[in-house]
């Protein structure tokens, strides 16, 4: 399978906790993006990397988010001290440059 | 700030039937509009459309952008049970990094 691959599919986790989602990109893809996607509602961004850079990130994402994409390839995205409201499927996406991206699976979050 | 409408949210109707899909959109530097279907999981791309009035094609779906009333439309034809998901619009907008200004999306539901 050459698509978007996240891991894991579904993370369940008790408020407070910290987590880590890990997004691998298709493999010629320089563009790498974090969204979050509530019921009921399209898809919102969160962060982009070009290559290894970190070039943008929503006002959404608070200092308990913190993302990395070390070599310009996987990108991993932790969420620190866990609150209810972190509860939705989180997507990433890779495109190169301005083409169109493409979506993995989700990791589905769940905070109890 | 850019923003994304589509309506109707959400839509029933039965095999056989013609449905279209409306997204409009505001945003400060548009570059182009993507439909992308979202049935369980991953949204998938559907079409790309940069330039007014030129219609993209793919079996029964068909899209096209107008630029000067910033809208565009997703036309289903002889609609099939498995073409019940969410079709989500989404747009390139002021920000060059290729991120996705998402709608809420149209909930479509084909009954047999």
């Amino acid at each position: 399978d050459t698509g978007v691959s996240q891991d894991p599919r579904h993370k369940i986790t008790k408020r407070g906790q910290n987590v880590t989602f890990r997004c691998d990109p298709i493999s010629e893809h320089n563009r790498l993006y974090w969204y979050r996607q509530t019921l009921g509602q399209g898809p919102e961004f969160l962060t982009y990397f070009q290559n290894e850079a970190q070039l943008e990130k929503s006002r959404l994402l608070s200092d308990r988010f913190s993302a990395e994409r070390p070599k310009g390839s996987f990108s991993t995205l932790e969420i620190q001290r866990t609150e209810q409201g972190d509860s939705a499927m989180y997507l990433c996406a890779s495109s190169f440059s301005n083409t169109e991206a493409f979506f993995g699976q989700g990791t589905r979050l769940t905070v109890v | 700030e850019d923003k994304v409408v589509q309506s109707p949210l959400s839509l029933v109707v039965h095999e056989g039937d013609t449905v279209t899909l409306n997204c409009s959109y505001e945003v400060t530097n548009f570059r182009s509009l993507l439909w992308y279907k979202q049935e369980k999981k991953a949204p998938t791309f559907l079409f790309m459309l940069t330039s007014s009035g030129i219609e993209k094609k793919s079996g029964r779906l068909s899209s096209i952008l107008d630029k000067k009333e910033l809208f565009s439309i997703l036309n289903i034809t002889a609609t099939q049970t498995g073409d019940s998901a969410i079709y989500l619009c989404a747009v390139h907008g002021s920000s060059n990094t290729g991120k996705l200004i998402f709608g809420q999306g149209t909930t479509l539901q084909v009954k047999p």
